[in-house]
């Protein structure tokens, strides 16, 4: 088993649209989470960061931990075209271990 | 801006070359990390290393080395490069007390033909 797991997508929403983006973990280690966002030929930079569980918001979009569950989650209010790329969801203890990335695309 | 500058974005190697990826960082930090990212497997750790000449072992390490003969240059090493190398090869670095503030460069896209 995957320490995490992603789903790949591609996830395909209209403009406006709410996008829920999901993440699973079995390290009950993790604490600290983070949420990258990859455009097509770049690097991932980092979108959103949360420690331990709870709720964290910050403008279109919030990231959820419920560490009972072991589940994350990354929710994009009204979305954009310009919020097209892959989302990858990452936890880290002493490294960063990655999901493998969900491509989401936003159609006009 | 922390700024992670990988040396090529495009590199066309053969097979059995020894292949160097550079790595260089501006920001004084003190870890490195080198990962791959495939289709499907998402981004996978080859090394990482906390300081200057230390290395720890990733999840992939087989085929690779590494070098950090200086903290802010983090080098990969392919010792004898093959076909299933071929892939997207990114740097990242981090302050060792900022649990979030990993950077990242725009990768190196290897083929290995």
């Amino acid at each position: 088993q995957k320490e995490v797991e992603q789903d790949p997508g591609p996830l395909s929403v209209p403009e406006g649209a709410i996008v829920s983006l999901n993440c699973t973990y079995s390290n009950s280690a993790f604490q600290y989470f983070m949420w990258y966002r990859q455009y097509s030929r770049k690097g991932p930079e980092l979108l959103m960061y949360t420690y331990s569980s709870g709720n964290k918001e910050d403008g279109r979009f919030t990231a959820q931990v419920d560490k009972s569950s072991k589940y994350i989650s990354l929710f994009i209010r009204d979305s954009q075209p310009s919020d097209s790329a892959t989302y990858l969801c990452a936890m880290d203890t002493d490294k960063l271990i990655f999901g493998t990335g969900t491509r989401l695309q936003v159609f006009p | 801006d922390v700024k992670v500058t990988q040396s090529s974005r495009y590199l066309v190697k053969r097979t059995g070359e020894k292949v160097f990826l550079e790595c260089v960082q501006d920001m004084d930090h003190e870890n490195m990390f080198w990962y791959r990212q495939d289709p499907g497997l998402g981004l996978r750790l080859i090394y990482f290393s906390y300081d200057v000449k230390m290395k720890e072992k990733g999840d992939i390490p087989e085929g690779y080395s590494v070098s950090r003969e200086k903290k802010e240059r983090f080098s990969l090493i392919l010792e004898s490069a093959s076909t299933n190398q071929t892939s997207m090869y990114l740097c990242a670095s981090r302050a060792t007390l900022d649990n979030y503030g990993y950077t990242f460069g725009s990768g190196t896209r290897l083929t290995v033909v």
